[in-house]
């Protein structure tokens, strides 16, 4: 356990509303990570952050946006909710000092579905 | 071509059987590699890492890493049935960011 909590555990919403999900961890980490997972597609990563404010994207961002005011929380935000977004999201923490390290750690993850 | 390619499985071992998983990549540029478990409806959990070319054993597991061919394996000794999980490879992609494969399922057979 890296301290890390997500809230909500479950959501179901519906197509159009938004959504935000949050992180929270309690043992100041600067590496910030969303993922979502699908069958077959393994954890895609939506947005990361390095630092309070700083945010960057990932490999499937579009309909998500970020923000981190504060070093212990990060939220995900979809704008709009489609039900392509019908999935687990989980949020990691990272140990990044430099290219070649790089652990990270779970939260345990937000079941979303959008109908 | 996905940049980190794992077989799906499920890959149906006895147990106290030898597991054995593994995960190709593309980047040759990538530093570092990682081994996590996932139970079903629970978050990944990271078991191995490694860094350098060879082996590195931790416990029952061994994680083998060549990177002229950019493959590295996943070695379960004596499985057991607790062992039965999905194994996610992870291998770094730029700074501070993983890229993971689609995992393979592992199930441990009494």
């Amino acid at each position: 356990d890296a301290g890390i909590t997500q809230s909500p555990r479950h959501k179901v919403t519906e197509t159009g509303t938004p959504v935000t999900l949050r992180c929270h961890q309690t043992e100041n980490h600067r590496y910030m990570y969303w993922y979502r997972q699908d069958p077959g597609h393994g954890l895609r990563l939506i947005h990361y952050s390095y630092g309070v404010k700083d945010t960057d994207k990932g490999e499937v961002s579009d309909g998500y946006s970020v923000s981190r005011s504060k070093t212990e929380d990060f939220l995900l935000t979809l704008e709009s909710a489609t039900s392509s977004q019908t999935s687990v999201y989980f949020c990691a923490i990272g140990l990044a000092g430099g290219p070649g390290i790089g652990e990270q750690f779970f939260g345990p993850g937000t079941r979303l579905t959008v109908l | 071509q996905k940049e980190v390619e794992q077989n799906s499985g499920p890959l149906s071992v006895p147990e106290g059987a030898i597991a054995s998983l593994n995960c190709t990549y593309s980047d040759r540029g990538s530093q570092s590699f990682f081994w996590y478990r996932q139970y079903s409806g629970k978050s990944p959990e990271l078991i191995m890492f490694i860094y350098s070319n060879g082996d590195k054993e931790d416990g029952r597991f061994t994680a083998q890493l060549n990177k002229a061919s950019q493959y590295v394996s996943l070695l379960i000794r004596d499985s057991q049935p607790s062992d039965s999980a999905t194994y996610l490879c992870a291998v770094t992609k730029g700074w501070g960011k993983l890229q993971f494969g689609a995992g393979t399922q592992v199930v441990v057979t009494p």
